[in-house]
């Protein structure tokens, strides 16, 4: 089944142990992507990567990192989480970037994070 | 900066009714796309409807329809026939292609919530 994984699905934290989110997408994809999910304020582009070794900023980069070391995974590395990153986070994926026609962006089903 | 605004935060109709989600953007560029998601319980993100802003015909998909006011900066949704499956969060999204970004903007979602 073509999917996007993300885990765990639940976690929570202490401030400043770090932590790692994984994203494995089975569809050869080239373009994936982290959001966050505020109450009030949508979801919000953390990073982005359009093919191995490629990232990029979203629009709330701070205290993230990514790598992309193989197509298929996306991990969201958390340094030393903070309480303002408590958060709903998604990881999505596509094809070919979200400028091509048939290339819709898959999501995972979500990781809650609680940092304390 | 883009940014897409959705005015309801919470909507309610019968079943079988058609409900109409408004989402009003702001942006300087003229070349970009535009997107409903659907959120339900599950928190999967899924992609209901898109639309190329240098099209002007309206987007539809089954029972699902766009009213895109491209002067006014409107993107709003339509459901017709609106079925209980229908209940969950829904995301109005700007994605700019002018600068090459793949970036997605999204709006701070309706609650609709469908009632037998």
């Amino acid at each position: 089944e073509a999917q996007v994984t993300q885990n765990p699905r639940y976690l929570i934290t202490v401030t400043g142990k770090k932590l790692t989110v994984t994203c494995s997408q089975n569809m050869n994809h080239e373009y994936m992507s982290w959001y966050r999910q505020d109450p009030g304020l949508g979801l919000r582009q953390i990073y982005y990567s359009m093919n191995v070794e490629v990232t990029d900023k979203g629009d709330v980069p701070e205290g993230y990192k990514v790598s992309r070391k193989e197509k298929r995974n996306f991990p969201l590395i958390l340094e030393s989480p903070s309480p303002n990153q408590t958060s709903l986070y998604f990881c999505a994926s596509s094809l070919r970037g979200l400028s091509s026609y048939n290339s819709p962006l898959h999501f995972g089903n979500g990781t809650r994070l609680t940092v304390t | 900066a883009q940014t897409v605004t959705q005015s309801q935060p919470e909507m309610s109709v019968q079943e079988a009714e058609t409900v109409t989600l408004s989402c009003t953007y702001d942006t300087s560029e003229n070349n970009y796309y535009l997107f409903w998601y659907k959120q339900p319980p599950s928190r999967q993100m899924i992609l209901v409807i898109r639309q190329e802003a240098y099209k002007q015909q309206n987007a539809t998909e089954n029972r699902f329809s766009v009213n895109f006011q491209k002067a006014a900066k409107s993107f709003s949704l339509k459901i017709s026939d609106s079925q209980l499956g229908d209940t969950a969060m829904y995301f109005c999204a700007f994605m700019n292609l002018s600068q090459g970004a793949q970036k997605l903007v999204f709006g701070q979602g309706t609650r609709l919530t469908i009632n037998p």
